[in-house]
């Protein structure tokens, strides 16, 4: 078991671009979360999948942000037009849940850093 | 909604030594999770203990234990035996169905 992983570990872009950040989640693991801290703060929720389906988005996702999980397995967030205010670590989790449901814990990757300028 | 109260914002500890790092929180869930995360400078996080609400015994793992008090909602993690690799970001965050609300956290220096 590898770990959760993170690609980049740091974006560099200016204001304006595009970026794309990828999350491969443990294997077998079928809910997948991502989150935003910022310098000083815990971690806010973002989104999470559940398998394929996004289950759930946070009011701090703007529609300039976007995330997918096609076919279950490894997950993107994409910003759209960056802004300066979007710099920050953007974390990624995934959990395993029974078919019973509940809460399971959530193993984070190393994040994306991404710089705005 | 749930809040997550971590009022120590920095916290001190000499080696060898034992500190207890607070947190209060408030949920409308009646079933709920509560966990302890570290997070070491410029590293990710790690999952220091869990704690099932429903449970009365308090979770230990290894050096750390948690003291969880449902009725006052309260959940402090006790590090005993500090070491020097215990300096990090603790974040508390107690959990429902899936999302975790994280605390501020309480950054923790050790002493040699």
């Amino acid at each position: 078991d590898t770990g959760v992983s993170q690609d980049p570990r740091h974006k560099i872009t200016k204001r304006g671009q595009n970026v794309t950040f990828r999350c491969d989640p443990i294997s077998e693991h079928n809910r997948l979360y991502w989150y935003r801290q910022t310098l000083g703060q815990g971690p806010e929720f973002l989104t999470y999948f559940q398998n394929e389906a996004q289950l759930e988005k946070s009011r701090l996702l703007s529609d300039r942000f976007s995330a997918e999980r096609p076919k279950g397995s490894f997950s993107t967030l994409e910003i759209q037009r960056t802004e300066q205010g979007d710099s920050a670590m953007y974390l990624c989790a995934s959990s395993l849940i029974g078919r019973n449901g509940g809460t399971d814990t959530q193993y984070f990757g190393p994040g994306t850093r991404l710089t705005v300028l | 909604a749930q809040t997550v109260t971590q009022s120590q914002p920095e916290m001190s500890v000499q080696e060898a030594e034992t500190v207890t790092l607070s947190c209060t929180y408030d949920t409308s869930e009646s079933d709920y999770y509560l966990f302890w995360y570290k997070q070491p400078p410029s590293r990710q996080m790690i999952l220091v203990i869990r704690q099932e609400a429903y449970k009365q015994q308090n979770a230990t793992e290894n050096r750390f234990s948690v003291n969880f008090q449902k009725a006052a909602k309260s959940f402090s993690l006790k590090i005993s035996d500090s070491q020097l690799g215990d300096a990090a970001m603790y974040f508390c965050a107690p959990t429902g169905t899936y999302k975790y609300i994280f605390g501020t956290g309480t950054r923790l220096k050790v002493l040699a």
